[in-house]
């Protein structure tokens, strides 16, 4: 089952323009993280808030935590064309800290120059 | 130092035949993953593994099974493909100490036909 439902699935912006996603779970968690892949590669680690967090900022990276509304947003700022990937958001939701992330669908990003 | 290395890039199958997927990382982490990716669906985990000797099964573990006799890889296996195992399989690595910081390798092809 997925924990994460991400929305939009595609976004469509121009560069310099900011981009807003959003993530919404089911169960209780540890921490949220969100997660990029580029076409035909791997995933790379972006930024992980935890569950007593509201806000978290990273370069042009800022992500909310609403653990009441349970959910979840990324904003990146000024976009840029090597920002087109896709975004994942993981929530830990276990009990035992091993780091079993349960993934949300994605949002596909592009960024047109 | 290359991080998390997988081994083959690209496969293809034929139904009921068996294959070994191969995860090394050189970066001492304790924590080894394999998710399987598919279309319009995040990442799930099949297995996964705390350390030397020990697996333990994930969201979707049934066709499957895993293997660490080494610290450093983490070999997954399907006994008896099927087009259902078609899927993009990504390995990841993290340490105990900051086990929520999840590092991927850059995911192996493999077609069941």
């Amino acid at each position: 089952s997925q924990q994460g439902e991400e929305d939009p699935q595609a976004l469509s912006i121009q560069e310099g323009e900011n981009a807003t996603m959003n993530c919404s779970y089911k169960t209780s968690i540890n921490n949220l993280q969100w997660y990029r892949q580029n076409s035909g590669r791997g995933l790379v680690h972006l930024i992980l808030i935890r569950s007593n967090e509201r806000e978290k900022h990273s370069g042009r990276l800022r992500v909310t935590l609403d653990t009441s509304k349970k959910s979840s947003s990324l904003l990146i700022t000024a976009s840029r064309a090597a920002d087109t990937a896709s975004y994942f958001c993981a929530t830990d939701a276990s009990s035992s800290n091993t780091g079993k992330l349960i993934f949300g669908q994605g949002t596909t990003l592009q960024v047109k120059p | 130092n290359a991080g998390v290395t997988q081994t083959p890039k690209f496969r293809v199958l034929k139904t009921g035949q068996s294959m070994t997927l191969l995860c090394a990382q050189d970066m001492n982490h304790e924590y080894m993953y394999w998710y399987r990716q598919d279309p319009g669906m995040g990442l799930r985990l099949i297995h996964y593994s705390v350390g030397e000797g020990t697996t333990a099964k994930g969201e979707v573990p049934d066709g499957y099974n895993v293997s660490r006799l080494k610290k450093q890889n983490f070999l997954l296996g399907l006994e008896s493909a099927a087009p259902s195992q078609t899927s993009v399989y990504f390995c990841a690595s993290s340490p105990r100490v900051n086990w929520n910081t999840i590092y991927f390798g850059e995911g192996s092809w493999l077609t069941v036909v």
